[in-house]
């Protein structure tokens, strides 16, 4: 089974509008993680929070994680042509490996 | 501090050839981690190593698929006898400590082409 499954698959907003983005996964865990992916390139960390954090900020970006739904949401405010990118959710649980979603492809359309 | 490194970052290959591919982690980290990702796929866990020691490679083939990180120098992760299949890009990712509690770095990846 697929753990951390994100939604949308895609989402394209306009430049300055807030995107949203939900993931969703099977087992517990001990922290969730984001990544964005620009096209071609490497991840490059966003942020982490723990199984007993509820939520988390930093800078535009604010992590929420309902660990009695087993979700989490990005969200992205005010967003830029910068932002378009690939957003994967990362699960850690307790193992070393993290466990990827499919993703969610973002476009800013200026 | 620079980050993880990986190289070659392009890499071509024909069926039947081996791939060699190199990560440098972080300086100051021990633990090293490769992923796989095909096209517009996330990234799926293969294999964990500490210095000299491999840890969980639950994720990688059983066949043609070796990974080290010796005491000195970087990780390799070496694909034997390649197939189209194993067309895909491999990322490392590093971490001080045990990774699923903390932050892992990654890597720009290697994105291997088989013919």
């Amino acid at each position: 089974s697929q753990q951390g499954e994100e939604d949308p698959q895609a989402l394209s907003i306009q430049e300055g509008e807030n995107a949203t983005m939900n993931c969703s996964y099977k087992t517990s865990i001990n922290n969730l993680q984001w990544y964005r992916q620009n096209s071609g390139r490497g991840l490059v960390h966003l942020i982490l929070i723990r199984s007993n954090e509820r939520e988390k900020h930093s800078g535009r970006l604010r992590v929420t994680l309902d660990t009695s739904k087993k979700s989490s949401s990005l969200l992205i405010t005010a967003s830029r042509a910068a932002d378009t990118a690939s957003y994967f959710c990362a699960t850690g649980s307790g193992n070393e490996k993290l466990t990827f979603g499919t993703g969610t492809r973002l476009t800013i359309i200026p | 501090n620079a980050g993880v490194m990986q190289n070659p970052r392009h890499l071509v290959r024909r069926r039947g050839q081996e791939a060699r591919l190199r990560c440098s982690p972080m300086k100051g980290h021990s633990h090293v981690y490769w992923y796989r990702q095909l096209p517009e796929e996330g990234l799926k866990f293969m294999v964990y190593l500490q210095k000299e020691n491999i840890i969980d490679e639950s994720g990688m083939p059983k066949e043609r698929f070796s990974a080290e990180f010796p005491k000195e120098g970087p990780s390799i992760l070496r694909i034997q006898q390649v197939v189209r299949g194993d067309s895909a890009a491999y990322f490392c990712a590093s971490s001080p400590r045990s990774g699923a509690k903390e932050t892992q770095y990654f890597g720009p990846g290697t994105r291997l082409l088989v013919l």
